[in-house]
């Protein structure tokens, strides 16, 4: 089954740094990878996805993911960070086919980062 | 709608009693998913459905959990008999298609706490 890993709880980072928030996966054929936010009582938003082509891929906020096969991750990142940033982030994978012909979404545990002024 | 409207955002409830919870997704999106996220932990996968038809309840936690979606727009997870495991967020997700390649657009949730 597919997984994706998210090895950091937390990443702090001072404003106007760069950030990277990690993820690996596990998938068997083509990966289909997604990265949401999640703010404090708030439902998951969509930043940004990667299904083929170009290895850097461009999302909301500024925000970018770098594809890498060979090391199966898509790392999140950012050349300059906000302390609006600071906040809950999921990787998510696409799982293969149910039954039902579609596919169910496989989330990571979360990395909380935290921008500090 | 504008976006995933859900509703209790909170609910209070004692050890055996039921509760409802509502998801109105974005007008005509085919795909309805529901998911469980225990505090710090990532979304858990519950249920899915495609218009109507509840085509996948495979993460459903026991048989005290049920969902459905009659119309194939406001769907509804009910819980029977509630035990304190049961207090997370449930999160309800839609998406135009269902092709896979289209990212789900989240409700904010509704926390359930059991006492």
């Amino acid at each position: 089954a597919q997984s994706v890993a998210q090895p950091e709880d937390q990443v702090n980072v001072a404003e106007g740094n760069p950030l990277t928030v990690k993820c690996t996966y596990s998938v068997s054929g083509n990966p289909y990878l997604f990265w949401y936010v999640q703010y404090p009582n708030r439902g998951l938003q969509f930043l940004l996805k990667y299904i083929t082509g170009d290895n850097l891929v461009k999302g909301s906020y500024g925000f970018e993911a770098e594809f890498n096969k060979s090391q199966t991750s898509f790392h999140l990142k950012k050349p300059s960070a906000l302390v609006s940033d600071s906040a809950l982030y999921f990787c998510a994978v696409r799982d293969g086919k149910m039954a039902s012909g579609t596919y169910k979404y496989i989330f990571g545990t979360g990395t909380r980062l935290k921008v500090l002024a | 709608g504008a976006g995933v409207s859900q509703s209790p955002r909170y609910k209070v409830a004692k050890r055996g009693q039921d509760v409802a919870l509502r998801c109105d997704p974005i007008s005509g999106h085919v795909s309805l998913f529901w998911y469980q996220q225990a505090l710090g932990q990532g979304p858990e996968f519950l249920t899915y459905f495609q218009n109507e038809a509840q085509l996948d309840k495979s993460g459903l936690p026991s048989d005290r959990f049920f969902a459905e979606r009659p119309e194939g727009s406001v769907s509804t997870l009910k819980i029977q008999r509630t035990q304190q495991e049961d207090s997370a967020v449930y999160l309800c997700a839609s998406s135009l298609w269902d092709s896979g390649g289209v990212e789900l657009f989240f409700g904010e949730g509704s926390r359930l706490t059991v006492l």
